[in-house]
């Protein structure tokens, strides 16, 4: 069946430090691909998606390239800001069925 | 409407009581999703409309749950002889079907809390 697998957090980085939040998938098909936010006390919004093979999404200096060779869609930011504190979720849709999410990461970024 | 909208946003009910939380999608969604979402957790999958039909209920954990979206729009998830244990936060997400890339867009969610 489809499932959605990231790194378990929580992650805690220094400000102005590279991140990278793993995501693996299986899918049958061709799945869209997404990362979801979550801000303190706030709903899940979308930060980022691709919709096919080595598509990037990108978004508030977040990234992430949809890997079907290694069913990967890794999160990555270059220089992460107090700001950026929340859970992450990787999730795809099947486009046939239910989207799927992983259980979420969370990241800790100290000034 | 312009998002997804969930009523209440807060519920407090006693052990034992019913409650309704109710989600009105995105116009035109055909997809709707109910998850519960504990402290800490990520969301947990409870039941997917395609339509009117529940097109996966497997999430829902026992037979006190039940969902319902008569008329494809608005959907209503009911707990029956709530426990403390149902204490979550219950999100809703629509979305189109068919189109590829589409995502959900969530509600704010209702706190229940059971006290």
């Amino acid at each position: 069946g489809n499932s959605v697998t990231q790194m378990e957090g929580p992650v805690t980085l220094s400000e102005e430090a590279f991140l990278t939040i793993n995501c693996t998938y299986t899918a049958t098909g061709y799945p869209s691909l997404f990362w979801y936010v979550q801000y303190p006390g706030e709903g899940l919004q979308l930060l980022l998606k691709a919709t096919k093979a080595d598509d990037k999404g990108s978004n508030k200096g977040f990234e992430a390239t949809y890997r079907k060779e290694t069913t990967s869609f890794h999160l990555e930011k270059g220089s992460v800001q107090v700001s950026d504190s929340a859970v992450y979720f990787c999730a795809l849709n099947p486009r046939d069925d239910k989207i799927i999410f992983g259980k979420g990461t969370r990241l800790h970024i100290l000034p | 409407g312009a998002g997804v909208s969930q009523t209440p946003s807060n519920k407090v009910t006693e052990k034992g009581k019913y409650v309704e939380l109710r989600c009105d999608p995105i116009s035109g969604h055909t997809a709707l999703y109910w998850y519960r979402q504990s402290l800490g957790q990520g969301p947990e999958f409870l039941i997917y409309f395609q339509g009117t039909g529940a097109a996966d209920d497997s999430g829902l954990p026992n037979d006190r749950f039940f969902a319902v979206r008569p008329e494809g729009s608005v959907s209503t998830l009911k707990i029956q002889r709530t426990e403390r244990g149902d204490s979550a936060v219950y999100l809703c997400a629509s979305s189109l079907t068919g189109v590829v890339g589409t995502e959900a867009f969530f509600g704010q969610g209702t706190r229940l809390t059971v006290v």
